[in-house]
């Protein structure tokens, strides 16, 4: 069964950093993964889906990448902003049906 | 994207009575549903599998008989917590999943307090 884990739990950066997020699952035939935005007391923004194929995806001052090899994924947000302080999701899905395992999130603070 | 909605957002309810919880899929059809739960500054953990026309298939620890879920069309499946108490009180969250994108969209949450 796949389990995702997310570190760090909480993460506070100045403005106009670059900074990476951390996912890891446990089982390397994962069918894709998506990152996704939560902003507190709100529903799930989805961030980037990267298929099992795929190395990359990017989406503005987002990159997430996937390597299934190592079971690790990681989210770069360039030039952080205020705006970006959030909990961020990392999901995995083992095929295409089924559903989405989540990390725990990390908690990001972008102080301006 | 694909829309997914809720409906309510929010319900606050007295401990024992029961509440529906509708989750739509608008633009596309959604032939498997997925309910989550989500408790304060914890992540969403699944509660059941809910499959258009068939049963739905719950999680260890999820009770069936007090989280009630039809999945009648392709597009509305439903959540019914019975005799609600307050240690249900949480976050619920539906998503329906696109075949032709591959992708779960997610509805807004619907915040449940039980007195």
């Amino acid at each position: 069964k796949q389990e995702v884990t997310q570190i760090p739990a909480a993460l506070s950066v100045p403005e106009g950093e670059n900074l990476v997020l951390n996912c890891s699952f446990t089982d390397s035939a994962i069918y894709n993964l998506q990152w996704f935005r939560q902003d507190p007391g709100k529903g799930l923004t989805s961030l980037l889906l990267i298929q099992s194929s795929q190395r990359e995806q990017t989406s503005g001052r987002l990159n997430a990448s996937l390597d299934k090899s190592s079971g690790r994924s990681t989210l770069y947000i360039a030039a952080s902003q205020p705006g970006d302080s959030a909990t961020y999701l990392c999901a995995g899905r083992n095929s295409g049906n089924t559903p989405l395992v989540f990390g725990k999130g990390t908690r990001l603070s972008v102080i301006a | 994207g694909a829309v997914v909605s809720q409906h309510p957002s929010r319900v606050i309810c007295k401990s024992g009575t029961s509440v529906k919880i509708e989750c739509r899929s608008l633009d596309f059809q959604a032939t498997t549903m997925f309910w989550y739960r989500q408790f304060p500054k914890q992540s969403l953990m699944l509660m059941a599998t809910s499959n258009e026309g068939s049963k739905a298939t719950y999680e260890q620890g999820v009770e069936k008989d007090k989280f009630l879920i039809n999945h009648a069309s392709l597009t509305l499946s439903t959540l019914t917590v019975t005799s609600a108490h307050p240690e249900d009180s949480s976050f619920y969250i539906c998503s329906g999943g696109d075949t032709h994108t591959d992708t779960q969209y997610f509805g807004p949450g619907t915040r449940l307090t039980v007195l």
